[in-house]
C-alpha cells in the first residue's frame, strides 16, 4: 500500500514564524503535491513538484515555498506565518500521469 | 472562478437508497475526472475515475457518469451505508498532471 506521512497532525504557531511541514512517501513517486483544505473552498493546489528540485506553482503560491531534496521527501514552508494560513494541510502524490493522488492524513495548522 | 462545483453543499439519504452526488465543470480541456471521499481528520481517499473518451465506469456500488456536453458527471452510491457518510469531493484534470476539486458536498446516510 502507498503510504504518504506528513509530519504532524496538528500544529499551532504564532503570527511571524517560519513553519515547515513536511511530507515523505514510500512508492517511489515522481510527483507531489501541497494543496490547502478550507471549508466551502475544497482543496486547493499551493505548489507541485514532478521530480527532484524541481518545483512549480500552484492556484495559491503566494505565502508558500517548497523544497524537494529527495524523491520521497516534500516540505512546505510558510516563511511567515499569518492567521490567514491557519487551515488543513495535505500531501499528495502520484506516480504518473492520470493516475490518482494519494494523500496523507493532513495537517490541521492554527496560526494566533 | 471556480472551474468545477458542487452545487450542493450536503445530501441527507435513507440507508439503502441511492445516493447522487452531482458535478459541473466549466473547462473543456479537462480529460479525466476522479471522485474522492474525506472522513474528519482524514486525507481524501480515490474512489472511481473516469476517462472523457467513456461515458460510464463502475466498480462494485460506486458508479461515475460523465455527460461531455452537458459538462456534467455524478456520482452514484448503491445501496448507501452509513459508512458512506463523508465530504465527497469532485475533482477534474488537465493534460494528466494537475487536479482541479470541487468544493465538496457532505453525504449523510441515516439508518
Amino acid at each position: 500500500d502507498v503510504k504518504v506521512t506528513q509530519s504532524s497532525r496538528y500544529l499551532v504557531k504564532r503570527t511571524g514564524e517560519k513553519v515547515f511541514l513536511e511530507c515523505v512517501q514510500d512508492m517511489d513517486h515522481e510527483n507531489m503535491f501541497w494543496y490547502r483544505q478550507d471549508p466551502g473552498l475544497g482543496l486547493r493546489l499551493i505548489y507541485f513538484s514532478y521530480d527532484v528540485k524541481m518545483k512549480e506553482k500552484g492556484d495559491i503560491p503566494e505565502g508558500y515555498s517548497v523544497s524537494r531534496e529527495k524523491k520521497e521527501r516534500f516540505s512546505l514552508i510558510l516563511e511567515s506565518a499569518s492567521t490567514n494560513q491557519t487551515s488543513m494541510y495535505l500531501c499528495a502524490s502520484t506516480p504518473d500521469y492520470y493516475n490518482e493522488q494519494f494523500f496523507g492524513p493532513g495537517t490541521r495548522l492554527t496560526v494566533l | 472562478d471556480q472551474q468545477v462545483k458542487q452545487n450542493s453543499p450536503s445530501l441527507s439519504v435513507q440507508e439503502g437508497r441511492i445516493s447522487i452526488l452531482n458535478c459541473d465543470y466549466t473547462n473543456s480541456m479537462f480529460d479525466y475526472f476522479l471522485w474522492y471521499k474525506k472522513y474528519p481528520a482524514e486525507g481524501p481517499t480515490f474512489l472511481i475515475s473516469i476517462s472523457s473518451i467513456k461515458d460510464k465506469n463502475e466498480d462494485g456500488r460506486f458508479t461515475v457518469f460523465l455527460n461531455k456536453s452537458a459538462k456534467h458527471l455524478s456520482l452514484h452510491i448503491v445501496p448507501s451505508q452509513p459508512g458512506d457518510s463523508a465530504v465527497y469531493f469532485c475533482a477534474a484534470m488537465e493534460y494528466g498532471n494537475k487536479l482541479v476539486f470541487g468544493a465538496g458536498t457532505i453525504l449523510r446516510v441515516k439508518s
